[in-house]
């Protein structure tokens, strides 16, 4: 299994710019995530999705959109970026084990730069 | 919002040193996970632990749900122990977890 990836690795936007960042796990979890995190801040949820079709926003949503079409795919896009918005973002999945434990798994990260 | 908030914030160790970390919340919860963060950004799972205690190796958890804290214990510390190790809390949702601000461990040789 590749677990839990994530593209592009690092990106450089300017102010006002669109771009999609791409999650993809091959888990079969049910439960994606994504979270940013800024220096002194631990991580910060953003979205997340409990199943394909169903998403909800966490503490930080704004100027973020997702959707799963898939089980597999849980895609943040960024409308019009903002220097705000220069930050690490992690995504993650987890699945609801027989003994209810839920447990996630994170993605390497993708590095981005808002000038 | 359920807050978190893990101590000490910052913590350097010699080689071979135990440690002791804490988590503590502000309301109840049906989900706490550790994390360790490597140099290099890497988030990685160590315990699944809402309540009671489990041990992995030379790291061992204890959460006292009623009382809203968890521990993580560190012992005979390595140098590859270093990072920042986050505490996460979740109530219910799945894929919803609320982290801490983290305890930077540095293990100097």
């Amino acid at each position: 299994n590749a677990g839990v990836t994530q593209t592009p690795k690092f990106q450089v936007l300017k102010t006002g710019q669109s771009m999609t960042l791409q999650c993809a796990q091959d888990m079969n979890h049910e439960y994606m995530s994504w979270y940013r995190q800024d220096p002194g801040m631990g991580l910060r949820l953003i979205h997340y999705s409990v199943g394909a079709g169903i998403t909800d926003q966490g503490e930080v949503p704004n100027g973020y959109n997702v959707s799963r079409s898939t089980t597999e795919d849980f895609p943040l896009r960024l409308l019009s970026a903002a220097p705000s918005q220069t930050s690490v973002y992690f995504c993650a999945s987890s699945y609801r084990a027989g003994d209810n434990q839920e447990t996630q798994y994170f993605g390497p990260g993708t590095r981005l730069l808002v000038l | 919002g359920i807050q978190v908030e893990q101590s000490p914030p910052d913590l350097i160790l010699q080689e071979g040193a135990n440690s002791t970390l804490r988590c503590n919340f502000s309301d109840s919860v049906n989900n706490l996970q550790w994390f360790h963060q490597n140099p290099w950004g890497q988030l990685i799972n160590l315990f699944y632990i809402p309540s009671g205690t489990k041990q992995n190796g030379r790291l061992s958890a204890t959460t006292v749900a009623t009382e809203r804290y968890s521990l993580l214990y560190i012992s005979s510390s390595q140098t590859t122990d270093s990072g920042v190790y986050f505490c996460a809390v979740g109530r219910n949702q799945g894929g919803k977890l609320i982290f801490g601000q983290g305890t930077e461990l540095s293990v100097k040789p």
